[in-house]
C-alpha cells in the first residue's frame, strides 16, 4: 500500500520562504499532487509533478525527486493568507485503479 | 465553466438515522466522481470513487453507500448514522487523475 509523510505543522514569518516536504512510499509511481485548504474550505489543486524536477507558479514551486521518493512545495514571499493546510497526494497504480493518495496534511502558520 | 455542487453545507442528525449528502456537476461530462471524508484537523479519507454511471468503487467498508443514478450525479447515503460518523464530507470529480476538483463540502455532525 502507499504511505505518505508531511510535517503536521510549520511555522513562518510573513514575507519569508518556507518549503513542505512530502516523502512517499509507493508501487506504481505517477505523480505527486499539491492541494491547499483553508479552515472550513475545500481543498484547491495547486501542482502537479510527474517528472523530477521544479514547476514553479508564481509564488509557489513542486519539486519532485521520483528516486528518492520525495517532494516539495516551496512557497516565496509568504503572506498571511497563506495560512492553510498543505496537502501532498500521490497517484500511483493500487489494485488496478490510479486513485491519488492524500498526506495528512501540513498546518502551515504565517506570523506577522 | 465546470462547477461542482454540494448539499446541504450543514447537517445534524440524530444517530441511527438516515443520510442523503447530494453531489451534482456542471460544465463536463463523464467525470471520475469521489466521496472524501475529513475528520477535524486530518487528512482526506477517499471512501467512494465512480469513472461512470452505476459503477461505484468502494475504498473503505461501513454503513456508507454510494450511488450515481446520472453521469454527473453522485450521492452518498446511510440507512443508520453513527457518531463516527461525523465529519466533513468533500465531493470531488476529475478528468483523468492529476487534478481533482473539490465541493464546497458537508460538515455532518452525528448527536
Amino acid at each position: 500500500g502507499q504511505s505518505l509523510e508531511q510535517p503536521s505543522e510549520v511555522t513562518a514569518v510573513e514575507g519569508a520562504i518556507v518549503q513542505i516536504n512530502c516523502t512517499y512510499q509507493t508501487s506504481g509511481f505517477y505523480g505527486l499532487s499539491w492541494y491547499q485548504q483553508h479552515d472550513g474550505g475545500a481543498p484547491t489543486f495547486l501542482s502537479y509533478n510527474a517528472l523530477d524536477g521544479l514547476e514553479e507558479t508564481g509564488r509557489f514551486s513542486s519539486f519532485l525527486s521520483r528516486s528518492d521518493s520525495y517532494g516539495y512545495l516551496l512557497l516565496q514571499e509568504l503572506q498571511m493568507k497563506d495560512s492553510a493546510s498543505y496537502f501532498c497526494a500521490v497517484r500511483d497504480e493500487t489494485g488496478g485503479s490510479y486513485i491519488p493518495t492524500f498526506g495528512r496534511g501540513t498546518s502551515l502558520i504565517v506570523h506577522p | 465553466s465546470q462547477t461542482i455542487h454540494q448539499w446541504p453545507a450543514t447537517l445534524v442528525q440524530p444517530v441511527g438515522s438516515p443520510l442523503s449528502l447530494e453531489c451534482t456537476v456542471e460544465g463536463t461530462s463523464n467525470p471520475n466522481l469521489y466521496w472524501y471524508r475529513q475528520a477535524a484537523g486530518r487528512g482526506l479519507q477517499l471512501l467512494f470513487y465512480s469513472v461512470g454511471i452505476g459503477q461505484i468503487s468502494s475504498e473503505v467498508p461501513q454503513n456508507l453507500s454510494a450511488s450515481r443514478p446520472q453521469d454527473r450525479q453522485f450521492i452518498l447515503s446511510s440507512k443508520k448514522l453513527l457518531l463516527s460518523d461525523s465529519g466533513f464530507y468533500l465531493c470531488a470529480w476529475s478528468i483523468g487523475y492529476n487534478e481533482q476538483f473539490f465541493g464546497p463540502g458537508t460538515r455532518l455532525t452525528v448527536l
